[in-house]
C-alpha cells in the first residue's frame, strides 16, 4: 500500500520567515495531495491540496509544488506569522472513490513561529 | 451548516471493556471515515463507510468494528481495550459518490484506556 513520509518532524521559524514540509509517496498511481493543518486541540482542517496534472498551486502565502517524478511534493508558507503554528500533515491518496480510495497520511510536522 | 460532529469528547475505560464513539457527518455527505491519531503516528486510517457498507479497512484487528445508519451517521466499536487503544479518535466525512476525495474532520473523540 502506499507510504508517505514527511520531514521535518519538527520546524521552528522566526516570524516574517518562510517555511518549507516535504513528503514523499511510495505508490506512484497516488494523484491527489491534500494538506491539514492542526492546531492544538482542533480538528486537522484542509489548507491546500493538489493534483497529478498540476505542478503547483498557490493560495495567498501557502504554496504546494509537485514533483510526479521524484515523487515528492512540498510546502510552503511565507511570511510566517504566530497563527500558522500547528501540526501540519501531508496525505496522498490514489482515485477519487473506487473500493481501494483510502488517504494516507504522513505523521505530520509540528511548525512552531517565534514572534 | 453544522460540521462533522463527534461523541463523546472524551471516554475513559479500562482494558477489557468495550468502547463505542459516534459521528455525524456533514449533511449531504454520504462517506464516514474513521482515523486513530496516536501520539507521534499521525493519522492512521480505521475504516470507511459509504451508503451504509464498509468499502476499506486499515492495518488493524477485528476487534475494531463499526458500522454506518441510513442517516449515514457512524458508530466505531473498539471491544477487549488494550492499553496501546488509548488515542484520539478522528471522524471525517465527504461527499462520496466519486467525489469524496476532500475530508471533513471532527474534534474526535480521546480514549483513553487505563
Amino acid at each position: 500500500g502506499e507510504n508517505v513520509e514527511q520531514h521535518p518532524s519538527t520546524l521552528s521559524v522566526q516570524e516574517g520567515d518562510s517555511a518549507v514540509i516535504k513528503c514523499t509517496y511510495s505508490d506512484s498511481a497516488s494523484n491527489y495531495f491534500p494538506w491539514y493543518k492542526q492546531e492544538l486541540g482542533k480538528r486537522p482542517q484542509l489548507i491546500i491540496d493538489i493534483r497529478s496534472n498540476v505542478g503547483e498551486k498557490k493560495d495567498q502565502r501557502i504554496a504546494v509544488t509537485l514533483n510526479k517524478t521524484a515523487k515528492h511534493f512540498s510546502l510552503h508558507i511565507t511570511e510566517t506569522q504566530p497563527e500558522d503554528s500547528a501540526v501540519y500533515f501531508c496525505a496522498a491518496s490514489k482515485g477519487s472513490g473506487g473500493s481501494n480510495y483510502k488517504l494516507t497520511f504522513g505523521k505530520g510536522t509540528l511548525l512552531t513561529v517565534n514572534p | 451548516e453544522a460540521g462533522v460532529t463527534q461523541s463523546p469528547t472524551h471516554l475513559i475505560k479500562t482494558r477489557g471493556q468495550q468502547a463505542t464513539l459516534r459521528c455525524s457527518p456533514i449533511s449531504g455527505h454520504t462517506s464516514v471515515y474513521w482515523y486513530q491519531q496516536a501520539l507521534g503516528l499521525g493519522l492512521q486510517f480505521l475504516l470507511w463507510y459509504d451508503e451504509g457498507e464498509e468499502r476499506n479497512r486499515g492495518n488493524f484487528p477485528p476487534r475494531f468494528s463499526g458500522r454506518q445508519f441510513p442517516n449515514y451517521s457512524s458508530e466505531l466499536n473498539v471491544n477487549a481495550l488494550e492499553l496501546e487503544d488509548s488515542a484520539l479518535y478522528l471522524c471525517a466525512s465527504s461527499l462520496g459518490q466519486g467525489n469524496n476525495e476532500k475530508l471533513f474532520f471532527g474534534s474526535g473523540t480521546q480514549l483513553s484506556v487505563l
